[in-house]
């Protein structure tokens, strides 16, 4: 079966500029999480959302938001981009019991200049 | 502040060699600890859930221990091939219904030939 697709791969933009990435899940999955990687640090915890609610966040400014669509794909959002947005964003599906194994996705390298 | 620990941070071994890695999780609200491999260019991929202390898993010729009551848990790769370099991460799953993982940094392999 098809993995986890995100979209774009890479993206570049400029300070203050907003950003949307994607994120297909695997079929039949209906948790998506988004994940923020930072040199030198863990994978970041951003959000999760399971049948179009989000069921638990991290901590992350108001600018970062994200959304399911119905079809358990799922959007992020970043407003008025910082210097220190720069990062690889990974999201993860899983049927979301919590009990069970992540996929993830291949990415989206996002570089604020 | 929950905080997970991987230890060491970085290992070079030599082709053949038997290796372990340690993550320390907080011992406290623990729902589960997943260990995945993340292989340079690629995605995450998972290689064990665990939720039950004393469980222990294997997968070919790696494994992974589980102490709960201490908060650590243990992987072990034994006779470490090339393809094995990754960077290996645990996450801690908190109590049930709370569907967020904390990752660890990880420990970056890199075997020998």
């Amino acid at each position: 079966k098809a993995g986890v697709t995100q979209t774009p791969r890479y993206l570049i933009k400029t300070r203050g500029q907003q950003v949307t990435l994607s994120c297909s899940p695997i079929s039949g999955h209906r948790s998506v999480s988004w994940y923020q990687q930072t040199p030198g640090q863990g994978l970041q915890f951003l959000f999760e959302y399971f049948s179009e609610t989000q069921r638990n966040k991290g901590n992350f400014p108001g600018r970062f938001s994200g959304r399911q669509f119905s079809n358990s794909r799922s959007e992020m959002n970043v407003s008025t981009l910082e210097l220190g947005d720069s990062a690889l964003y990974l999201c993860a599906s899983s049927f979301g019991r919590g009990d069970e194994k992540l996929f993830f996705g291949s990415g989206t390298q996002l570089s604020v200049l | 502040i929950l905080n997970v620990e991987q230890s060491p941070q970085s290992l070079h071994v030599q082709e053949g060699d038997s290796t372990n890695f340690t993550c320390s999780f907080p011992s406290s609200n623990f729902y589960a600890l997943h260990w995945y491999r993340w292989e340079t260019a690629k995605s995450p991929e998972a290689l064990f859930v665990m939720t039950l202390n004393g469980d222990e898993k294997k997968k070919g010729r790696i494994s992974a221990t589980l102490n709960t009551k201490e908060g650590y848990s243990y992987l072990y790769i034994k006779g470490s091939q090339p393809e094995d370099s990754a960077t290996y991460l645990c996450a801690f799953g908190l109590t049930s219904g709370t569907y967020k993982y904390i990752f660890g940094t990880g420990t970056r392999l890199k075997v020998l030939a």
